[in-house]
């Protein structure tokens, strides 16, 4: 079992239709990341998470440290919210290195 | 200004040959990973040095070898390369300590033919 699990892994979506995209993770964190990766492969941080919930335009995250679980919301989406999309977990031990979900690869259809 | 800046972006080279994978930051991060995306798309940890110390050396073939000169380099050297090497290698960096964004490089796809 992965420490970091997301769902779904693929999606398909109506432009405009609220779309979220789930991750757990079963180890200790000092943060959490969603990161965006576009075909053509470079890697964005979307945000980074510690507690509570952060929204930028028309992206929101949530964390609930206590169930060990992150969402990503995005509403009113459009086809160029189509991509890859990461949870990352960034380690509470001394090196901070990030673990990776699958990703969840997101379709918007105009 | 790229903050965190991969060359090759494309790197295409025989079995066998030696290459390697440059990266700088230029955001004064003290930490910097290298980190493997398979055919997947499933990205994990390889390196990490902070400060030009290895901290982190995960289960990777000693033909790997990372170089650090100073904390705003971290170079990616790979000796006799094999098919299975053929992936996509991300560079990122990061603040050590407190809860920083991680910043990564646009990503090398080495192909090993």
């Amino acid at each position: 079992k992965n420490e970091v699990e997301q769902s779904p892994q693929n999606l398909t979506a109506q432009e405009g239709e609220f779309i979220t995209i789930n991750c757990s993770y079963s180890v200790g964190i000092s943060a959490l990341h969603w990161l965006q990766q576009h075909p053509g492969g470079g890697i964005v941080s979307l945000f980074m998470l510690s507690s509570g919930k952060k929204k930028h335009g028309r992206l929101i995250a949530t964390i609930n440290i206590q169930e060990k679980h992150s969402s990503l919301h995005i509403t009113a989406s459009h086809p160029r919210d189509s991509a890859v999309y990461i949870c990352a977990v960034k380690n509470s031990g001394s090196a901070r290195q990030l673990t990776f979900g699958s990703g969840t690869q997101l379709t918007v259809l105009p | 200004d790229t903050a965190v800046s991969q060359t090759p972006k494309y790197l295409v080279t025989q079995m066998g040959n030696d290459k390697s994978i440059k990266c700088e930051q230029n955001l004064g991060h003290d930490t910097m990973y290298w980190y493997k995306q398979d055919s997947k798309k499933f990205l994990k940890i390889m390196f990490s040095y902070n400060n030009k110390e290895l901290i982190i050396n995960e289960t990777v073939p000693n033909r790997f070898s990372p170089k650090s000169p100073d904390k705003a380099h971290l170079n990616l050297h790979i000796n006799s390369l094999e098919l299975g090497d053929s992936a996509v290698y991300f560079c990122a960096s990061s603040q050590l300590v407190g809860n920083t964004e991680a910043f990564f490089g646009q990503g090398t796809r080495l192909t090993v033919v």
